[in-house]
């Protein structure tokens, strides 16, 4: 398994700002992915962090809204830029940590709340 | 219809009893099937994960594929409050770069 921490845990923003969440691993890892997961709900994946190259996203997510880094095997960032209420959201990082691919391991997550 | 269906719950049990969860899945090519707990305000913690059919055992904790009926099982014997969380069943997309299909998340509370 992997240690993954999140910065920040939590954050209460105004509407039309921007937030950049840090995501930190304790090991070089394969794979980073960014979630989603709105109250009550499960998650929903935003996009595979790549290391050196644009992130992929998934349908309904776009780079414009949810700019990612990943400029090593260690670490990424998650923007969510100028939100609204409706980005109020637990987001969450995950990573697969070797030739099991399918092992994958989240982060603690960062609760966000938009007024 | 989703790719995934998991009843959200609550499911509330007494300690001690057998704990059932479920989901069903709609698409054949699933091979690996993943049990994750999460509980609140945490991010969700890897149970369990199974390939093909059949049954894997981890302590208090039974995995159960039946890919005839695309049927996945959890049982949690002598149940405890510690267990009160959200389970969620997840399967990787072989076809989408094995990208995780996650069910709702049941929630499950043991009463002591």
């Amino acid at each position: 398994s992997a240690v993954i921490s999140q910065k920040p845990s939590r954050d209460i923003c105004q509407r039309g700002t921007s937030l950049t969440i840090q995501c930190q691993v304790d090991s070089q890892v394969t794979m980073m992915f960014w979630y989603r997961q709105q109250p009550g709900q499960s998650l929903t994946l935003i996009a595979t962090a790549n290391q050196g190259s644009e992130a992929t996203y998934e349908s309904g997510f776009v780079i414009d809204k949810f700019p990612i880094s990943r400029p090593n095997l260690t670490f990424s960032t998650l923007t969510v830029s100028n939100m609204s209420p409706e980005d109020s959201s637990i987001y969450l990082c995950s990573v697969v940590t070797g030739q099991i691919y399918n092992e994958q391991f989240f982060g603690p997550g960062t609760r966000l709340t938009v007024l | 219809q989703k790719e995934v269906e998991q009843d959200p719950g609550p499911l509330s049990v007494p300690e001690g009893a057998i704990v059932s969860l479920n989901c069903t899945y709609s698409n054949s090519a699933f091979q690996y099937f993943m049990w994750y707990r999460q509980y609140s305000r945490k991010g969700p913690e890897l149970l369990m994960y199974t390939y093909s059919s059949g049954n894997k055992e981890d302590g208090r904790f039974t995995a159960q594929v039946d890919k005839s009926s695309k049927y996945i099982s959890l049982f949690i014997r002598d149940s405890q409050p510690s267990d009160s969380a959200t389970y969620l069943c997840a399967m990787p997309h072989m076809e989408y770069g094995n990208k995780l299909v996650f069910g709702a998340g049941t929630i499950l509370r043991v009463k002591s």
